[in-house]
């Protein structure tokens, strides 16, 4: 069975940073796209960043660039999330979301999700 | 990297039809057949119901069906139920390569 268990949310001070962590378990994580998507507490889903197989390449949505990194380690089955200068508008339920075929489009598989709060 | 456009809310009685739109551009729907649909009910996970503008996964009920023509995908539930109620999004792959998000519907089963 697929499991995407998330962790390392909490409430942050704006300008702080925060690492999510994703623990993947049921399948052959170096096989598959990783991705985070975020949803903002009452608002909808947004796509944040996926990371290939081996990690050679990332992809990120523009409001993140150059504060937010994705990263895997295939050996750990883990997908991780490093947030710097963190902003109000950060705040959400951040998923991690693995791709239904290796190299597809779709998230057929989340994880139950971790609050990231960022407020004073 | 706009959010794709969705109508705020769709509302049938059980046993009806509705259909969901989700309009993007021809860098994003209209260029790919990449579309995927989301079922997301109150406090859980979005759970996927269609991927690749039309196909449906293992488990999801054939009242859920999918199209796409131009930069517009649609997204049908037939014979519609009281489980149903939930918010709906649609995704597409980017030119960027990157995916975006539907603004997202809420279904209201009367």
């Amino acid at each position: 069975e697929v499991q995407l268990v998330e962790s390392g949310g909490g409430l942050v001070q704006p300008g702080g940073s925060l690492r999510l962590s994703c623990a993947a378990s049921g399948f052959t994580f170096s096989s598959y796209w990783m991705s985070w998507v975020r949803q903002a507490p009452g608002k909808g889903l947004e796509w944040v960043a996926n990371i290939k197989q081996d990690g050679s390449e990332k992809y990120y949505v523009d409001s993140v660039k150059g504060r937010f990194t994705i990263s895997r380690d295939n050996a750990k089955n883990s997908l991780y999330l490093q947030m710097n200068s963190l902003r109000a508008e950060d705040t959400a339920v951040y998923y991690c979301a693995r791709v239904l075929r290796g190299g597809s489009y779709e998230y057929g598989y989340w994880g139950q999700g971790t609050l990231v709060t960022v407020s004073s | 990297q706009s959010a794709l456009t969705q109508p705020a809310s769709v509302s049938g009685s059980p046993g009806q039809s509705i259909t969901i739109s989700c309009t993007g551009t021809s860098s994003d729907v209209g260029g790919y057949n990449y579309v995927s649909w989301y079922q997301q009910h109150p406090g859980k996970a979005p759970k996927l119901m269609i991927y690749d503008v039309s196909n449906r996964p293992s488990g999801v009920s054939n009242r859920f069906s999918g199209s796409k023509s131009g930069n517009t995908a649609s997204l049908t539930i037939s014979g519609l139920q009281a489980e149903d109620e939930a918010d709906y999004y649609c995704s597409s792959y980017t030119s960027s390569s990157t995916q975006v998000f539907g603004t997202g519907t809420k279904v209201t089963v009367l």
